[in-house]
């Protein structure tokens, strides 16, 4: 079972560049997460979707954009890149929206910003 | 502000003896806990969680204690095993049986090592 796959594992960018994360989940839930985690901080929540074809922001949504055309894609942009936004992000996707349902995470893809 | 706090960055228990980890918050409207497992180079994995109408929840070797009325939370595990050395992230959530996800609000976590 694969899971929750996230594309790519590393990544450099340099300061203005624009990427695009992928996450791909096979357990045909309906919502997904993206997380960054950075040292000495707990995972943040960026953005998640409640379902096909929606967005919301997150706790830290500045600088990115997120698009769920596909029930089990989720994809993150960063338009322009910058160091603030050298991280480890996760994504995660749930059957359910509440306590029932805890996350299943991706194994993270490590980005980091000239 | 913190709502979620490890304050011990790391722990080191010897294999075989208890290892318990601690988290308080600070948000009277948390209802739900969780604890993730981490290990490197991998994603956070759910390990166990507790309601706020329970003050203990147990699942083989771990066992998670919570104390509302002092905002504390504490996983055991007994015994500790080598395998066990991960990160450890405490998470909470608002509301019972309605808190949404993404209200998820994580600590920075707890590196244990366990030691053969």
């Amino acid at each position: 079972n694969a899971g929750v796959t996230q594309t790519p594992k590393f990544r450099v960018l340099k300061t203005g560049q624009s990427m695009t994360l992928l996450c791909a989940q096979d357990m045909n839930h309906e919502y997904m997460y993206w997380y960054r985690q950075d040292p000495g901080m707990g995972l943040r929540l960026i953005h998640y979707s409640v379902g096909e074809g929606t967005t919301a922001k997150g706790e830290v949504p500045d600088g990115y954009n997120v698009s769920r055309l596909k029930k089990q894609n989720f994809l993150l942009g960063l338009e322009s890149a910058a160091p603030s936004q050298t991280s480890v992000y996760f994504c995660a996707s749930s059957y359910f929206f509440d306590t029932s349902s805890p996350l299943h995470f991706g194994n993270g893809t490590r980005l980091t910003v000239t | 502000d913190q709502q979620v706090k490890q304050n011990s960055p790391s722990l080191s228990v010897q294999e075989g003896r208890i290892s318990i980890l601690n988290c308080d918050y600070t948000n009277s409207m948390f209802d739900y806990f969780l604890w993730y497992k981490k290990y490197p180079a991998e994603g956070p994995t759910f390990l166990i969680s507790i309601s706020s109408i329970k003050d203990k929840n147990e699942d083989g070797r771990f066992t998670v204690f919570l104390n509302k009325s002092a905002k504390h939370l504490s996983l055991h595990i007994v015994p500790s095993q080598p395998g066990d050395s991960a990160v450890y992230f405490c998470a909470a959530l608002p509301g019972v049986g309605g808190g949404s996800n993404y209200k998820l609000t994580f600590g920075k976590g707890t590196l244990l090592t366990v030691n053969p």
